[in-house]
């Protein structure tokens, strides 16, 4: 099974802020990479696929990005209603497997 | 618009065999690219995928949980149903059906879950 390895498991951050989370592949798996938002209590909502391409209606200021095995999310001027916990997702093959999640807290 | 619904116990007991219901509207599961997939989630841990079915019936399931977890489809009534067998209290969880479909361009093909369930919380206890 290929493993998801997110960093860091948490982390505190003021709202405008630049917030970047890492994902790391136990092997290649190319552009592969999806990322979800959930926020306690809800289901997990999409936000990028194949690495960068964002879902539709998903705010501009979430971006992904393609290095190698590391995929980075990145939130640029962070907004109350972004914290939450974050996590990623190889779709390269079976078994699909998550990263153990980020939680985006508030500072 | 697409909607996902999960239904099921919210409690069985040891040994017992979980079923669990998807339904689901606005896509058919014998339009190619759309598949369903289930995904749970035990108290304050992560997201974990269980087994998808997709348009053309293939059945894939997680390694570990493989020899216990049956997904099936019943594509007149628009209805996925995921068996799990042998339930332990660590199979607590909230389990959520989740739709997946595929993105097809610039030499991708992949898959990604685009509409989840509000999710069915279960409890495994005596």
């Amino acid at each position: 099974d290929i493993q998801m390895t997110q960093s860091p498991s948490s982390l505190s951050a003021s709202v405008g802020d630049r917030v970047t989370i890492t994902c790391r592949a136990s092997q290649s798996i190319g552009s592969y990479l999806n990322w979800y938002q959930q926020k306690p209590g809800k289901a997990p909502n999409l936000l990028i696929y194949v690495g960068s391409i964002s879902q539709s209606g998903v705010p501009a200021r979430f971006s992904g990005s393609v290095s190698g095995t590391d995929f980075t999310l990145t939130i640029s001027n962070l907004q109350p209603e972004d914290f939450a916990t974050y996590y990623c997702q190889q779709s390269y093959g079976t078994p699909r497997t998550f990263g153990q999640g980020t939680k985006v807290e508030i500072k | 618009q697409v909607t996902v619904r999960e239904s099921g116990p919210a409690l069985v007991k040891p040994t017992q065999t979980l079923t669990l219901t998807c339904s689901f509207s606005g896509f058919s599961l014998n339009t190619r690219k759309m598949c369903v997939s289930w995904i749970r989630q035990s108290p304050g841990k992560a997201l974990e995928w269980l087994a998808d079915i997709d348009w053309d019936d293939d059945k894939y399931y997680s390694t570990s949980l493989k020899s216990r977890l049956t997904i099936s489809k019943d594509t007149s009534k628009n209805q996925v149903v995921l068996t799990m067998t042998n339930m332990d209290p660590v199979d607590t969880a909230t389990y959520y059906c989740v739709r997946m479909t595929y993105y097809d361009s610039n030499g991708y093909y992949a898959a990604y879950f685009d509409y989840w369930g509000q999710g069915t919380p279960v409890t495994v206890s005596s």
